[in-house]
């Protein structure tokens, strides 16, 4: 099993921009989550789903979209890259509600 | 509000030397606490959690209702433990949606 997959590694986006960090598990989870890791700060849920066709915002959701039409895939979607939202962004999964299995992050930088 | 605090962003330690790394956490209900880490160049992963009552890699970890504490303990430190880790908690009012401090980096000296 790959596990929790993340693409891209590393992106630089204008203000402005848009783009669509990609997540894909291939264990079967239900739960599928988006944290953000900002320095010095510890991650802070952005979106979760509990299920294919169902999100819901976590603690930090605005400037950010997802979407879950499958089991296995949960993209994140910025529309309007601000400099706030230069971070690091990693996607997780688990099965039942507890242990959640990271992904490896995206870098991403806002300028 | 359920928060979790990690006192120390760094905490440093000689090969050999007992280390402890502290997390306090607030909840409202029957919160799971965990402890996750990560190594240099590798992803977030779990290290222990409360309910198994197991050691892993030497780390223990013992809940205590009454501080509302879950620290890390390991007698002996070793080179390979250098790494970022985080204390986490899910449940209770938040259900399965876990709330992480802001993690201690662990430094071991040769």
């Amino acid at each position: 099993n790959a596990g929790v997959t993340q693409t891209p590694k590393f992106r630089i986006l204008k203000i402005g921009q848009s783009m669509t960090l990609q997540c894909t598990q291939d264990m079967n989870h239900n739960y599928m989550y988006w944290y953000r890791q900002d320095p010095g700060m510890g991650l802070k849920l952005i979106y979760y789903s509990v299920g294919a066709g169902i999100t819901d915002k976590g603690e930090v959701p605005n400037g950010y979209n997802v979407s879950r039409s499958t089991t296995e895939d949960f993209p994140l979607r910025l529309e309007l890259a601000a400099p706030s939202q230069t971070s690091v962004y990693f996607c997780a999964s688990s099965y039942h509600s507890y242990e959640q299995y990271f992904g490896p992050g995206t870098r991403l930088t806002v300028t | 509000a359920q928060r979790v605090t990690q006192p120390e962003k760094l905490l440093s330690v000689f090969k050999g030397a007992p280390v402890e790394l502290k997390c306090n956490y607030s909840y409202s209900g029957s919160p799971e606490l965990f402890w996750y880490v990560q190594y240099s160049r590798q992803r977030l992963q779990l290290l222990l959690r409360h309910i198994s009552r197991e050691s892993i890699k030497g780390f223990t970890a013992d809940l205590n209702k009454g501080e509302t504490s879950f620290h890390l303990k390991k007698p002996f430190a070793q080179e390979e433990d250098s790494a970022m880790y985080y204390c986490a908690l899910s449940g209770g009012t938040g259900g399965f949606k876990t709330i992480f401090g802001a993690g201690t980096r662990l430094f071991v000296k040769a």
